[in-house]
This record gives structure tokens, C-alpha cells and sequence, in this order.
């Protein structure tokens, strides 16, 4: 089954311990991305890749680290985590992204939700 | 840039037609008009889109008006399970899906 996957879906952590969200898809796609959402604020970019190596920060990647060493693996790093990270995590893949072709399209992973105390 | 509005709230009898608008009068040309849902915390989910054609899958209907400004997407016989919000997204610099708050749709028995 074609999918995106999150790992942990729920996360319950303190201020600055380090972790890492990983996200998987075996669709052969290009281009993943991470989005947080939090109430009121909707959805918000974080990073994206566009390939294997090539990574750039979206609308808030304050925080966050990203890393593309393989296509089909796209691991969210928060360094040192603080309640302000606390919030719903999406990741997304899509075979372009070039704002103009059918194959833009972006499918989602299931979610983390990420608690920091 | 295209940006995109839509009303806050709806509301539809179960088994009607659920009428979708969106505004995106500044979409450019090439750009496509995507809609998804998300329902309660789960993942957003891809329901349609469409560049200029009217598209209609096994989810939804998608009408785009002539000159792009505008869509609406229909869902033909809406159910209680179709109560989410729902996003019409048009693209940003080509790499990144901007959603906004979307309409939250609430299928009412």
C-alpha cells in the first residue's frame, strides 16, 4: 500500500532532551516535507526536499532540523526541544513539486502529536 | 503569489450536496487548484484538482470557473463522515502548499 509514515505517533518529552521524528514513504517520491500544526495557526511549513541532499527551510524552521540521505526517509530533529515545539506534526511527500504539473500532489502521514514539558 | 479564501463554517443535510467555494482570484495561470480534508487531528487527505477543467473523481466534483478566479468543490451525497474542514490550496512559489484555516463542514442528520 502506497504511504507516508510517522514514527512515534505520540511523543511526551522534556525541555532540551534531544529526538527525532522519522517519516518514511515508499512511493519513489522526490520531493517531502514537514508541516506543524497548532490551534488557530493552521498548517505551517517547516523544511522540505526537494531530492536526496537538497533541503530548505519552509515558513518556521526555527528549532528543527532536517536531513535527506536517502529518498524515501525524511527524519524531523529537534535538537533541544522546548514547549513551544509542542504541536501536531505532519509529513508529506509528493513525486514534484513544481506548482504546475498533476504529479504535485502531496500525501500526508498519519501525524505525530508532540508534547514537550 | 495565490492565495485563497473560503468561508469559515457550513453546515449540510446528511445525503445533499455539499457546494464547496473557494476564492483564488490572484492564481496564476499554470497553477492548480488543490483540495484536501482533514478530519479531527488525522492527516490532511487529498480529495481533487483541477488547472481549468471541471474534474470529477469517485470523492468529489470539482468546478473551476472560466477565468480561474473562483471553485467550488461539490460533494454529491455528503454523509456524517464527511464532516472535516476542508482546504483549498493553491501553490506558492512552487514549492510549498500554503493551507489556510479552510471551511469546517459539519454534516448535520
Amino acid at each position: 500500500e502506497a504511504q507516508v509514515t510517522q514514527n512515534p505517533r505520540y511523543l511526551i518529552t522534556v525541555t532540551g532532551k534531544k529526538l527525532t521524528v522519522t517519516c518514511s514513504q515508499n512511493m519513489n517520491h522526490e520531493y517531502m516535507s514537514w508541516y506543524r500544526q497548532d490551534p488557530g495557526l493552521g498548517l505551517r511549513q517547516i523544511y522540505y526536499s526537494m531530492n536526496v541532499e537538497v533541503t530548505d527551510k519552509g515558513d518556521v524552521p526555527e528549532g528543527y532540523k532536517v536531513s535527506r540521505k536517502e529518498k524515501r526517509n525524511f527524519p524531523l530533529i529537534l535538537e533541544s526541544p522546548s514547549p513551544n515545539q509542542t504541536s501536531l506534526y505532519f509529513c508529506a511527500s509528493s513525486l514534484s513539486s513544481t506548482g504546475t504539473r498533476s504529479t504535485d500532489t502531496q500525501y500526508f502521514g498519519p501525524g505525530t502529536r508532540l508534547t514537550v514539558l | 503569489d495565490a492565495k485563497t479564501t473560503q468561508p469559515t463554517s457550513m453546515d449540510c443535510a446528511e445525503g445533499r450536496a455539499a457546494n464547496l467555494p473557494c476564492n483564488h482570484s490572484t492564481i496564476s495561470g499554470n497553477e492548480y487548484v488543490y483540495w484536501y480534508r482533514q478530519i479531527h487531528s488525522q492527516g490532511p487527505q487529498y480529495i481533487i484538482h483541477g488547472l481549468k477543467n471541471n474534474e470529477t473523481n469517485e470523492m468529489a466534483s470539482l468546478i473551476i470557473t472560466e477565468d480561474r478566479k473562483s471553485s467550488t468543490l461539490i460533494l454529491p451525497h455528503a454523509t456524517l463522515r464527511d464532516t472535516a474542514v476542508y482546504y483549498c490550496i493553491a501553490y506558492v512559489d512552487g514549492q510549498n502548499f500554503v493551507f489556510g484555516p479552510g471551511t469546517r463542514l459539519s454534516v448535520l442528520p
